[in-house]
C-alpha cells in the first residue's frame, strides 16, 4: 500500500484478556519496527523484524508481548493478560533495509485502553 | 543505555516567534534525526544529520549536528498553527543498524 497500515486504530479491552495488533508494511519494505508511546511520554522500543525474522526482541517488556511477520510483510503484536500499565499507543514503522537512511515510515498506530 | 534527553518539555508560543529545542545525550550518536507527530499520526522525518557539525535547513526548519555529538537543536522560524506537535529527536540504537532511540519529545503549542 501507499504508507503503513495499522489496525485497529483504537481498542479498549479488560484487562486480563488477549489482544492482538496488526501491522501491513509498505509493499517491499523488508525492515519492521514496533513501538510503544505511553501518555505524554517518548517512543519505546519494542522489537524489530528484518524479513520474517526478529534479531532484536530487547525492547519487549515482558513476556505478555510477542510478536511475529510472516511472509515478510503483516505483522501481528501480541498481548496476553492485558494489563491497565498496557495502555498505550502502539506505533509500527518500517523501511527499506538495514542500509536505509533511517527513512522511517510509521503508521497512525493502536491506541490501547487497558479498562 | 543508550537515552536522549529534550528539553523543553512543552512550549506555548505566540504564532509569529521562533522556536529552539534541543536534544543532548551522554553517549555519542553518528546520526540525529528529528521526527514531527501530529496529533494521531505517527511521527515524520523532518531533517536527518549524518556529520559533526553540520547544518541543515528544510523550509522554516534547521537543525544542527552539535560538534561534540552528544547534542542537537532544532530551530523553527516563524511558527504558525500547522507546527501544533510533539517534536522527537532520535538515533541510531547503539549506534548500529537502523533501529532508533528517541527523546522524550517537546510538545509545542502555537496561540494564533
Amino acid at each position: 500500500g501507499a504508507g503503513v497500515s495499522q489496525s485497529p486504530s483504537n481498542k479498549v479491552t479488560e484487562k486480563g484478556k488477549d489482544v492482538e495488533l496488526r501491522c501491513d508494511p509498505i509493499s517491499g519494505h523488508t525492515a519492521l519496527y514496533w513501538y510503544r508511546q505511553s501518555l505524554g511520554q517518548g517512543l519505546e522500543f519494542l522489537i524489530y523484524f528484518q524479513g520474517n525474522s526478529a534479531p532484536d526482541k530487547s525492547g519487549l517488556p515482558s513476556d505478555r508481548f510477542s510478536a511475529e511477520r510472516t511472509g515478510g510483510s503483516v505483522s501481528t503484536l501480541t498481548i496476553q493478560r492485558t494489563q491497565q500499565e498496557d495502555s498505550a499507543v502502539y506505533l509500527c514503522a518500517s523501511s527499506l533495509d538495514r542500509s536505509s537512511d533511517y527513512g522511517y515510515t510509521f503508521g497512525s498506530g493502536t491506541r490501547l485502553t487497558v479498562v | 543505555g543508550q537515552q536522549l534527553n529534550q528539553s523543553p518539555q512543552s512550549m506555548f508560543i505566540q504564532e509569529g516567534e521562533d522556536v529552539s529545542m534541543n536534544c543532548t545525550s551522554s553517549s555519542i550518536f553518528n546520526t540525529w534525526l528529528w521526527y514531527k507527530q501530529d496529533p494521531g499520526e505517527g511521527p515524520v522525518l523532518l531533517i536527518a544529520l549524518y556529520k559533526a557539525g553540520e547544518l541543515t535547513s528544510n523550509g522554516r526548519l534547521t537543525a544542527q549536528f552539535g560538534i561534540t555529538r552528544k547534542d542537537s537543536f532544532l530551530n523553527i522560524s516563524a511558527s504558525i498553527p500547522s507546527d501544533v506537535g510533539i517534536y522527537f529527536c532520535a538515533g541510531p540504537h547503539n549506534n548500529a543498524g537502523n533501529m532508533l532511540t528517541f527523546g522524550g519529545g517537546t510538545r509545542l503549542m502555537v496561540k494564533p
